[in-house]
């Protein structure tokens, strides 16, 4: 699977839209890129996920470059309980017969949302 | 509908012991996949089981080892614990196997004394 790249941390005021970006220069063609994220002492939650389209769902959106070397995942309204360490994780599209569609998990982002 | 559950979510065990954890998936789903997570190395996948069978295997000793029964629900087991395997045991679901989201249970705390 591609390495990826995320800031270690970041700030955001709440109310306010918090763009979380990660870097995946070497993602291949049948990669995609899933976002989760995980409170505090909390298992990771699935966000949302994209191939190279913008993908949209009811807790975030996710914006991927046309060359597919970044992507960009926005919290329009960051409330005080986004806060939370943020992967990006890119994985092989899954092949019957395949086994490489384990999710590998960086440093992640270390979101703060702000009063 | 019931989130994955996990038990125990506390555990206290001394080197050389084992220990098995257990996992119930979300109904209906299939997929059962262990990780591990330390603040020293994050979160590492362990391995998946699908349909009662070890379908991928992460980077770790022969003393952690799983299975999954028909219901679905999975144990995994650690023997001869070491101080290293303590840690945070997390257990995520899925529909199938391969599918893109994964449900996470709360954890199961192992400190190893």
């Amino acid at each position: 699977d591609a390495k990826t790249t995320q800031p270690p941390s970041m700030d955001c005021a709440e109310g306010r839209a918090a763009n979380l970006p990660c870097n995946h220069s070497t993602i291949s063609g049948n990669e995609y890129v899933y976002w989760y994220r995980q409170i505090h002492s909390q298992g990771p939650q699935y966000i949302i996920h994209g191939l190279k389209n913008n993908e949209t769902n009811e807790m975030a959106s996710l914006i991927i470059t046309e060359d597919r070397k970044s992507s960009t995942l926005i919290l329009p309204h960051a409330t005080l309980r986004d806060t939370a360490v943020y992967y990006c994780i890119v994985r092989v599209a899954y092949n019957s017969g395949g086994s490489n569609y384990k999710l590998t998990f960086g440093k992640g982002t270390l979101l703060t949302v702000n009063p | 509908k019931a989130g994955v559950t996990q038990t125990p979510r506390y555990l206290i065990k001394t080197r050389g012991q084992q220990v098995t954890l257990s996992c119930s998936p979300i109904s209906g789903h299939r997929s059962v996949s262990w990780y591990q997570q330390t603040p020293g190395q994050g979160l590492q996948f362990l391995f998946e089981y699908f349909s009662e069978t070890q379908r991928n295997k992460g980077n770790f000793p022969g003393r952690f080892s799983g299975r999954q029964f028909s219901n679905s629900r999975s144990e995994m087991n650690v023997s001869t614990l070491e101080l290293g395997d303590s840690a945070l045991y997390l257990c995520a679901s899925s529909l199938d196997q391969g599918t893109y989201e994964q449900y996470f249970g709360p954890g199961t705390r192992l400190t190893v004394t």
